[in-house]
């Protein structure tokens, strides 16, 4: 089955305790990215990734890193989570960035404290 | 800036009827939109697409529309039904920008 897994699925934390969340996708895409949404801003990106080795920021970077060593796995880390960084966080995977669908994974709830 | 705009935060329709879900855009750049349908604990699901080489495209209950000179989107569901009750999140990309750009999502509900 074609999909995006991401883990964990929820997760509470304290503020300055580094975390990783887990993106893997089973379709060989090229193209993946790593979304925050929030109440009233719909979803907004955080970094993207073109393919392997290749990484760029999206719109709301700050506080987040990503390495894409692999096709199918893109990670996204918190190495300092602040609680401005609570949010539903969803990886996407896509055979490009444009013209074509993103799939999603299912989310992961995250709460800063 | 918020570049695509849902301005309608949830739609109430009944069982039945049609369902117009509204998306505005700001960059003429845009040519390429999406709708994706969100339910609860799961990710965003993509619903249909359209280019801006066309006014119309149409899957089954669903059809969506694009008004380029009013830089203007909507998505019609005939009829509706209960199971169409999620979040539609409606967006676009431009040719050379590695993102979709998403709008704030209207949270439809179909009542029986």
């Amino acid at each position: 089955e074609a999909q995006v897994t991401q883990n964990p699925r929820y997760l509470i934390t304290v503020t300055g305790k580094k975390l990783t969340v887990t993106c893997s996708q089973n379709m060989n895409h090229e193209y993946m990215s790593w979304y925050r949404q929030d109440p009233g801003l719909g979803l907004r990106q955080i970094y993207y990734s073109m393919n392997v080795e290749v990484t760029d920021k999206g719109d709301v970077p700050e506080g987040y890193k990503v390495s894409r060593k692999e096709k199918r796995n893109f990670p996204l880390i918190l190495e300092s989570p602040s609680p401005n960084q609570t949010s539903l966080y969803f990886c996407a995977s896509s055979l490009a960035a444009h013209s074509y669908e993103q799939y999603f994974g299912p989310g992961t709830r995250l709460t800063v404290t | 800036d918020q570049q695509v705009k849902q301005n309608s935060p949830s739609l109430s329709v009944q069982e039945g009827r049609i369902s117009i879900l509204n998306c505005d855009y700001t960059n003429s750049m845009f040519d390429y939109f999406l709708w994706y349908k969100k339910y609860p604990a799961e990710g965003p699901t993509f619903l249909i697409s359209i280019s801006s080489i066309k006014d119309k495209n149409e899957d089954g209950r669903f059809t969506v529309f694009l008004n380029k000179s009013a830089k203007h989107l909507s998505l019609h569901i005939v009829p509706s039904q209960p199971g169409d009750s999620a979040v539609y999140f409606c967006a676009a990309s431009e040719r050379g920008a590695q993102k979709l750009v998403f709008g704030q999502g209207t949270r439809l509900t179909i009542n029986p």
